[in-house]
């Protein structure tokens, strides 16, 4: 079956110092994946996606993601982290199933120290 | 702001009602996707409409019904109404043109909770 998975519930960084987010995928090809931020009491924000190609990524708020189809991972980076970047990330996948079904993982929650 | 407007954005329902959550996508997109958020859950597709017509349902009882309007808009009905069924909905609408995807734009969702 098809599904994405991060392993980290809670993750706390002090402001200023970098972010690695992970995530890891099971499906049968390679598919197409995403890292969304939800702030509290907001919907979901896209922050990047891979599609094929550059296996790194950038995103928006100076957010990465590198590719690894060896290890079926997509981890999301952040060199210097940010008090406003604390919120909800979550990995997702879509599959080619003909319509758009995204996946998602069940989040990681980023809390940012002083 | 993602033009992408869910109301109401909070309710409270009792076993065994029925809810009704509406949506307005962004302008211009013709597909409307429903996500059911539980507490500490990643969303949960629910289903897509393309079109006025739905397109793909994920793992929802038929008591899990939508409608899409000609100008795209979107209701999500929920009847009979269970406790499980408290959670953040969430409307997401884009622009289909095939594979791959285009980009998913969330609404702010609706909280629904069941007592």
């Amino acid at each position: 079956a098809q599904s994405v998975t991060q392993p980290d519930i809670h993750i706390t960084v002090s402001e200023g110092a970098s972010l690695e987010l992970r995530c890891n995928y099971s499906y049968g090809a390679t598919p197409y994946l995403f890292w969304y931020v939800q702030s509290p009491g907001q919907g979901l924000q896209l922050l990047l996606k891979y599609f094929s190609g550059d296996t790194l990524v950038q995103g928006i708020k100076g957010f990465e993601a590198e590719f690894k189809r060896s290890q079926s991972s997509f981890n999301l980076r952040k060199p210097s982290v940010h008090w406003s970047d604390a919120a909800e990330y979550f990995c997702a996948g879509w599959g080619n199933t003909g319509f758009q079904k995204l996946v998602f993982g069940t989040g990681t929650r980023l809390l940012v120290s002083p | 702001e993602t033009g992408v407007t869910q109301s109401p954005t909070h309710l409270i329902k009792t076993r065994g009602q029925q809810v009704t959550l509406r949506c307005s996508s962004q302008s211009g997109h013709n597909t409307v996707s429903w996500y059911q958020q539980a507490l500490g859950q990643g969303p949960q597709f629910i289903f897509q409409y393309y079109r006025e017509e739905e397109n793909g349902r994920g793992n929802f009882p038929p008591r899990f019904s939508g409608l899409q309007f000609p100008n795209y808009s979107s209701e999500l009905n929920v009847n009979a109404l269970e406790l499980d069924d408290s959670a953040l909905y969430l409307c997401a609408s884009s622009l289909v043109r095939g594979a791959p995807p285009g980009e998913l734009f969330f609404g702010e969702g609706s909280r629904l909770t069941v007592l």
